[in-house]
């Protein structure tokens, strides 16, 4: 089991760029969550899918933020036009089909935009 | 987003003692209280978890308490050791639901 794969681990844009980062979950989990987190914040949910459906993207901050997810081997959270507060490390979890199932996460991918 | 308030924000602790850590929660319809573990670099990982029916769940040195009553949980580190040295986050869920709220994180330094 390769976990919850994340790419990539780091990203350095200007502020105004597209930024794309992905999110391999682990095989059969059916739930896959984007976090976000930040000193001033903590780790705060963004989007959440449900077989490859987005059941709640309460958490999306602003327009400038989408997720996708189109099969059940991938997902993209993409930031356009990227600001400097966007700055912070995203973290994808995936979960079992089943209530209070562990989230298992992948490591991260730190995002700077200067 | 209900929050937890999570205390405290940072806790060094010497080598063998115990590192306690508190949590706050609200909503009296949350019924699950996970505690994650985060070393520098990675995810967070699941630690230990409870439901509100027991007050307290033990997993070798880690020891959660729950006090319904009060609203509070909170994780004992008995024994702590320098590989414990990470940050550790509270979170809870309500019935039904797949989303975790977590609290802002404990970060622990265990000193020789």
């Amino acid at each position: 089991d390769a976990g919850v794969i994340q790419s990539p681990r780091h990203e350095v844009t200007e502020m105004g760029q597209e930024v794309t980062l992905r999110c391999k979950p682990i095989s059969g989990h059916d739930y896959l969550f984007w976090y976000r987190q930040t000193m001033m914040r903590g780790l705060e949910l963004l989007i959440y899918f449900n077989n490859n459906v987005p059941i709640d993207d309460s958490g999306m901050p602003e327009d400038r933020f989408s997720a996708k997810m189109p099969n059940a081997s991938f997902s993209t959270l993409k930031i356009q036009p990227s600001e400097p507060r966007d700055s912070a490390v995203y973290f994808c979890a995936s979960s079992l089909r089943r209530n209070n199932s562990p989230l298992h996460f992948g490591n991260g991918t730190r995002l700077t935009v200067t | 987003q209900q929050q937890v308030k999570q205390s405290p924000q940072s806790l060094i602790v010497q080598k063998g003692g115990i590192s306690i850590i508190n949590c706050a929660y609200e909503n009296t319809a949350f019924d699950y209280f996970p505690w994650y573990q985060q070393f520098p670099g990675k995810g967070p990982a699941l630690l230990i978890a409870i439901r509100p029916d027991v007050s307290e769940k033990k997993e070798g040195r880690f020891t959660i308490s729950f006090n319904k009553s009060a609203k509070q949980f909170s994780l004992h580190i008995m024994d702590s050791q320098p590989g414990d040295s990470a940050t550790y986050f509270c979170a809870h869920s309500g019935a039904g639901s797949y989303q975790l709220t977590f609290g802002k994180g404990t970060k622990l330094s265990v000193i020789p």
